[in-house]
């Protein structure tokens, strides 16, 4: 089975800390990705990474940032959190003879 | 950025009920259309992915059909259970990337 863990389900950060989330899959998976789910909104993809050290933006990439130092983690960073940035953020991975995304069970990040 | 859309939002359903929801994308480059089911406190866990018009796909009580040439898909679940309470997505697939729509939450009453 296909195992995406993230770091921490639940965070609560101030406004202006440094964030990190992290995300590690077990599959050898080529292409990792971070979205974002707020209500009434589906998932919105921030950043995707189909390789090491290669980051693509997605849909909604201001105000973060990922790196992706070995293939199996994939971070993302939130360089000065703000209330606006409080959300469920879910990674997930993608590759080899997989026919869809695996997804890790989310980090609800609260920043006050 | 895909426009998906998925109605109705959120529905009730009795035990034992039969229901259906429809999701909605753009039929122009159509690649595939993923359905991925998500229940509280667990991750997305994907339930089909459909590529050709006129696609069914059956797992235990839950199907789905796909008409690409109009651009929807709809996901039946045939007597609803409680354990069939969640949030279902739908994606529309461009290349590796994943465009979704906002989820239609089931909520099945005993």
């Amino acid at each position: 089975d296909v195992k995406v863990t993230q770091s921490s389900r639940y965070l609560v950060k101030r406004t202006g800390e440094k964030v990190f989330l992290e995300c590690v899959q077990d599959m050898d998976h080529e292409n990792m990705f971070w979205y974002r789910q707020d209500p009434g909104l589906g998932l919105r993809l921030i950043y995707f990474s189909y390789d090491v050290k290669m980051k693509e933006k997605g849909d909604i990439p201001e105000g973060y940032s990922v790196s992706r130092e070995k293939k199996e983690r994939f971070s993302l960073i939130l360089e000065s959190a703000s209330t606006n940035q409080t959300s469920m953020y879910l990674c997930a991975s993608w590759g080899g003879r997989a026919h869809e995304q695996y997804f890790g069970p989310g980090t609800r990040l609260t920043v006050t | 950025i895909l426009n998906v859309e998925q109605s109705p939002q959120s529905l009730h359903v009795q035990e034992g009920d039969s229901t259906n929801f429809t999701c909605s994308f753009p039929s122009s480059n159509f690649y595939a259309l993923h359905w991925y089911r998500w229940e509280t406190a667990k991750s997305p866990e994907a339930l089909f992915v459909m590529t050709l018009n006129g696609d069914e796909k059956k797992k235990g009580r839950i199907s789905a059909t796909l008409n690409t040439k109009e651009g929807y898909s709809y996901l039946y679940i045939k007597g609803s259970q409680p354990e069939d309470s969640a949030t279902y997505l739908c994606a529309s697939r461009n290349d590796y990337k994943l465009s979704f729509g906002a989820g239609t939450t089931v909520t099945v009453r005993a």
